[in-house]
């Protein structure tokens, strides 16, 4: 299968900081991306659609200038949590698409203090 | 009625037993089908994907897929501890340009040595 690799897989940051997590294509080109985020013991929840060369699609309820993403090559996106407060801390993931299916990264567990 | 459904669980089976996982879905649209695997801390593993009814084979587990019923299974056979987990169903379908990805939301499985 295709891989997806996302990094760090966990950071700690004081609250006030921006913290920025990769999410990579390895072995095939990716025009779209995708970052979930997900809270203990629940499922994924989408946030954005990342679009390589166009600004990302948000979903509603999410903070696009809190959430800043980046698509700036076929194998790269980039979400930024800018400001970071104790709320976001949580588990985000990436994903990328090979034709209908998608494969993940292995997550970046953010914990802000 | 929401799109995709899925027991949550929690699932606890003894090591050798064989595992029943499912999910029900209520559009007609969807084309793939898929079953992933998320251990805590990790990115989702994609298991099996299927876009026909029917069972679809890969050592110990079976994904099976019937339509007429909205209703997809994941099988696993002997199941081991190395299986517990939280197993994500998913299903998409593309259509006029539009892309749609639903999840399950998660049925966390222990198998007991």
């Amino acid at each position: 299968g295709a891989v997806v690799s996302q990094h760090p897989s966990w950071v700690i940051c004081k609250s006030g900081t921006s913290v920025k997590i990769e999410c990579r294509s390895l072995d095939f080109q990716a025009t779209t991306m995708f970052w979930y985020r997900q809270f203990p013991k629940q499922s994924l929840m989408l946030m954005a659609t990342s679009n390589e060369g166009s600004k990302a699609t948000y979903e509603q309820g999410v903070e696009k200038d809190k959430f800043l993403i980046n698509h700036a090559s076929l194998t790269l996106s980039t979400l930024t949590v800018t400001s970071a407060h104790p709320e976001d801390s949580s588990f985000y993931i990436c994903s990328a698409r090979v034709r209908d299916i998608l494969f993940f990264g292995s997550g970046t567990q953010l914990s802000v203090l | 009625q929401k799109e995709v459904e899925q027991d949550p669980g929690p699932l606890s089976v003894p090591e050798g037993a064989i595992v029943s996982l499912n999910c029900t879905y209520s559009n007609s649209a969807f084309q793939y089908f898929m079953w992933y695997r998320q251990y805590s801390r990790k990115g989702p593993e994609l298991l099996m994907y299927t876009y026909s009814s029917g069972n679809k084979e890969d050592g110990r587990f079976t994904a099976q897929v019937d339509k007429s019923s909205k209703y997809i299974s994941l099988f696993i056979r002997d199941s081991q501890p190395s299986d517990s987990a939280t197993y994500l169903c998913a299903m998409s379908f593309a259509q006029g340009g539009s892309e749609k990805l639903v999840f399950g939301k998660g049925t966390k499985l222990t198998v007991n040595p």
